[in-house]
């Protein structure tokens, strides 16, 4: 069972560049979401989605930029690169509905220099 | 504004010694309060879902439990292999939106 998964598991940016982090899932779940993990800092949503061509923004969503046209993909589009993107960003989905939890991946490790 | 609070932000126990973690919320109308294990290097992995006060479940070494305010993981004569960063996050009635606190990294000491 893959679950969640994401590609790269790292990768380092100069300042100015731009990347697509990718996410694909085979739960056929509805609900997807792209959180960034810095320490201390806990999980902070960047944007969910709650189903294909349906976007949101979450918390921190600047400089970010996602898609969502089909349900298994919800790729992560960062233009021009800023040293503040420097983070573990996962990708999460959920079947939606009352209190169905999240299934993660297990993460890219992004380093902008 | 939902907000997530976990104490203690770290913990280091013996082999055997049990304790608790805490984690308390505020939330407009809970959905469910939802306990994850995070491992170095690996994404959140789901342990409980729980949805009112009063509610509890357990899972081997480990039982969560809910009041109007706060949820408690309770650790029973833990293992090595429990060492983990522990998550605790909410999801509000009013929205699609999952909240999580900072966690408690969990260490236990042969």
């Amino acid at each position: 069972n893959a679950g969640v998964t994401q590609t790269p598991k790292f990768r380092i940016l100069k300042i100015g560049q731009s990347m697509t982090l990718q996410c694909t899932q085979d739960m056929n779940h509805n609900y997807m979401y792209w959180y960034r993990q810095d320490p201390g800092m806990g999980l902070k949503l960047i944007y969910y989605s709650v189903g294909a061509g349906i976007t949101d923004k979450g918390e921190v969503p600047n400089g970010y930029n996602v898609s969502r046209s089909t349900t298994e993909d919800f790729p992560l589009r960062l233009e021009l690169a800023a040293p503040s993107q420097t983070s573990v960003y996962f990708c999460a989905s959920s079947k939606g509905g009352t209190s169905s939890p999240l299934h993660f991946g297990n993460g890219t490790r992004l380093t902008v220099t | 504004e939902d907000q997530v609070t976990q104490s203690p932000e770290a913990l280091r126990l013996q082999e055997g010694e049990s304790s608790s973690l805490n984690c308390s919320y505020t939330v407009s109308g809970l959905r469910g309060l939802f306990w994850y294990r995070q491992d170095p290097g690996k994404g959140p992995e789901f342990l409980f879902t729980l949805y009112s006060a009063g509610e509890e479940k357990e899972k081997e070494r480990l039982k969560a439990t809910i009041t109007k305010k706060e949820s408690f993981l309770h650790i029973t004569a833990p293992k090595p292999e429990d060492s983990a960063t522990y998550l605790c996050a909410v999801q509000a009635n009013t929205g699609n939106q999952f909240y999580f606190g900072t966690g408690t990294s969990l260490t236990v000491i042969p």
